[in-house]
């Protein structure tokens, strides 16, 4: 059964670093999203992307973050500087239609040291 | 008043139990209704998608939405130690055009399934 990856499971940062989270979504599907996960808290929505574009963002996705199709397979989130705060888990989704479920991928768990 | 109420428990109930578990929601925009399993430290694994009021049976699974009352459940039959997890309700508004809307989630409950 196809399903979203995530790659790498785990990433370790200094505070101020650049990271990219990376993502394989499901192949026909056309709708891709990032959350993340403080723990023990709850999923939180970044943003939407469809047709090589942002369609919705949350305001914790600011100006630190950027999302990217490089290629038609992979969807990358990119935190400029990190900061502690956005030690978490980032969980990728996609869906094939704006009324289709949405499945998530494993996450990647974040630490900013 | 948070968008999604959802209480986290833990809730713990003998193997072969009814679980009921519950979300309240605030928005009347809320059109699509999502139940997800989440192990710890993994990704949410899609169980119930419903988009009407009223009930949708899987297996041992039951969603049910009742809009007028901001209210949705699942009903877990027959439950066994393996459906111990946290379960997510998850929630999104009407599509317009192309846009694709991200889901609103409650915090989760913590369901414990003993022998």
């Amino acid at each position: 059964e196809p399903e979203v990856t995530q790659t790498p499971s785990h990433q370790v940062t200094q505070m101020g670093q650049e990271v990219i989270l990376r993502c394989v979504p499901i192949s026909n599907h056309l709708y891709f999203y990032w959350y993340r996960q403080i723990l023990g808290q709850k999923v939180e929505f970044l943003v939407s992307f469809y047709n090589n574009e942002i369609s919705e963002k949350s305001e914790i996705f600011d100006d630190q973050f950027s999302v990217e199709r490089p290629d038609g397979s992979n969807f990358t989130l990119k935190i400029r500087s990190t900061k502690l705060e956005d030690s978490a888990m980032y969980f990728c989704a996609s869906r094939t239609g704006p009324r289709e479920e949405q499945f998530f991928g494993p996450g990647t768990r974040l630490t900013v040291l | 008043q948070k968008e999604v109420e959802q209480d986290p428990g833990p809730l713990s109930v003998p193997e072969g139990a009814i679980v009921s578990l519950n979300c309240t929601y605030s928005n009347s925009a809320f059109q699509y209704f999502m139940w997800y399993r989440q192990y710890s430290r993994k990704g949410p694994e899609l169980l119930m998608y419903t988009y009407s009021s009223g009930n949708k049976e899987d297996g041992r699974f039951t969603a049910q939405v009742d809009k007028s009352s901001k209210y949705i459940s699942l009903f877990i039959r027959d439950s066994q130690p393996s459906d111990s997890a946290t379960y997510l309700c998850a929630m999104s508004r009407m599509y317009s055009g192309g846009g694709a809307d991200g889901l609103t989630f409650g915090k989760g409950t913590h369901l414990i399934i003993q022998p």
